[in-house]
């Protein structure tokens, strides 16, 4: 069945940097952009970076613009957030989110990873 | 604040009918198909329509529909199972980024 697992959260200070990544799995990864969306503790939902099918083009939102950088090795079937000059309020569970190439709403979601920025 | 906006709360009882509103502008809702996603408990999001499309395994009491800039969730006969907060997506493209609504939590009584 369809699947993605992240992995990579933790604690780290302020300032830091951390790598998650996602481990896709039945189905062709290489044929579907991917996303990562986030959600602050007791806060809702806020779409975080999104990449093309083939890794040609990559979307930000604009609070993450310049410290946090999406990529994907569609070899591996992998996705991954590079998140770097980490602040407070990056503090959230990650999620790794399939996107059908094209289509403006998500599919399938990961079961997220927490990254906590604490000192 | 939010992009898209969506109502705090609902409430219904069981085998009642509830309709979740999401209203945005010209940019997003009224240029795209809006996604609707389900949180149970903090749980990861799971995904519950596609415009007016049911992904495979969600049950036909949700249907989903669109009027100009107001996307609607429609849950027929609601089950205790369906209590969760639910999250309206779509992409804007004056933006040039996916934007959510800020959800709606429903009880079921």
């Amino acid at each position: 069945q369809v699947q993605l697992v992240e992995s990579g959260g933790g604690v780290v200070q302020p300032g830091g940097s951390l790598r998650l990544s996602c481990a896709a799995s039945g189905f062709t990864f290489s044929g579907y952009g991917m996303h990562w969306i986030r959600q602050a503790p007791g806060k809702g939902l806020e779409w975080v970076a999104y990449i093309w099918y083939d890794g040609t083009n990559q979307y930000y939102a604009d609070s993450v613009k310049g410290r946090l950088t999406v990529s994907r090795d569609n070899s591996k079937n992998t996705l991954y957030l590079q998140l770097s000059s980490l602040r407070g309020d990056d503090t959230a569970v990650y999620y790794c989110v399939q996107g059908p190439r094209g289509k403006s709403w998500f599919s399938i979601w990961g079961q997220g990873t927490l990254v906590t920025v604490s000192s | 604040q939010s992009a898209l906006t969506q109502e705090a709360s609902v409430s219904g009882t069981v085998g009642q009918k509830v309709t979740l509103s999401c209203s945005g502008n010209n940019s997003n809702i009224g240029a795209y198909a809006v996604g609707w996603y389900q949180q149970i408990s903090h749980g990861a999001p799971k995904t519950v329509m596609f415009g007016d499309s049911l992904p495979s395994g969600i049950p036909d009491r949700f249907s989903g529909s669109k009027s100009g800039t107001t996307a609607s969730l429609t849950i027929s006969g609601l089950q205790p199972e369906d209590e969760a907060d639910y999250y309206c997506s779509t992409w804007d493209y004056s933006l040039n980024v996916w934007v959510f609504g800020g959800g709606t939590k429903l009880t079921v009584l």
